[in-house]
């Protein structure tokens, strides 16, 4: 089983309609968790970490639920710049050190 | 502050040839990872660095990948005798981790990549 998974979409959205991304993580031992944004043929940016008492950033607002190991992101009005791949990324601490989990990512393209 | 910094930004080889990569990731950040992405695919862990040592190798592919550290800044990845499957973008991030007491992660920060194109 992958340590994330992601619906890889794609998600075909208008502007200004909201979208919701969910992401699960297998390990109940995930430490910290974001949300990271790549652009074509770009390297991943970070979008926002996420907390668990949910946090926001202008249109984006991203949540954690650790009793269902998930974590979502909530992007409202939609602009035709939010296109791009959604990656959810969770980290942990193992004998090895710190690792970083990536999921596949979820594709959105916003719509004229 | 200056962010990671990948070289070359584009590298072409001839299939058996050796290419190295360069990465240097943002000052004072310990820890430092090289992934690969081929065209369309999710990230691909290949090593993880804290400070000069390799702690997880578990991910580099074969025996003909190798990477060190040195200074506990510069990484390098070198590929021996390279594949046309090894084409693809070669990512390298680093993160700060406070290891005092306990081992502490902070945020990944990505270079551009390094696009090698193997012939």
């Amino acid at each position: 089983r992958k340590e994330v998974e992601q619906d890889p979409g794609p998600f075909n959205v208008p502007e200004g309609a909201t979208v919701a991304f969910n992401c699960t993580y297998s390990n109940s031992a995930s430490q910290s968790f974001f949300w990271y944004r790549q652009d074509c043929r770009k390297e991943p940016k970070l979008l926002m970490s996420v907390y668990s008492s949910g946090n926001e950033d202008g249109r984006f607002t991203a949540q954690l639920n650790r009793a269902s190991q998930y974590i979502s992101l909530l992007i409202r009005d939609s602009k035709l710049s939010d296109s791009a791949t959604y990656l959810c990324v969770v980290n942990m601490w193992r004998d090895t050190g710190n690792q970083f989990y990536f999921g596949t990512g979820t594709s959105l393209t916003v719509i004229p | 502050g200056a962010g990671v910094s990948q070289s070359p930004s584009n590298k072409v080889t001839e299939k058996g040839k050796d290419v190295e990569l360069r990465c240097d990731p943002i000052s004072g950040h310990t820890a430092l990872y090289w992934y690969r992405q081929s065209l369309g695919q999710g990230l691909e862990f290949l090593i993880y660095f804290q400070g000069n040592s390799a702690p997880d190798k578990s991910g580099l592919p074969s025996d003909r990948f190798s990477a060190e550290r040195t200074g506990g800044s510069v990484s390098t990845l070198t590929i021996q005798r390279t594949q046309q499957e090894d084409s693809a973008v070669y990512l390298c991030a680093s993160s700060l981790e406070f290891i005092a007491g306990g081992i502490v992660g902070e945020t990944q920060y990505f270079g551009p990549g390094t696009r090698l194109l193997v012939l």
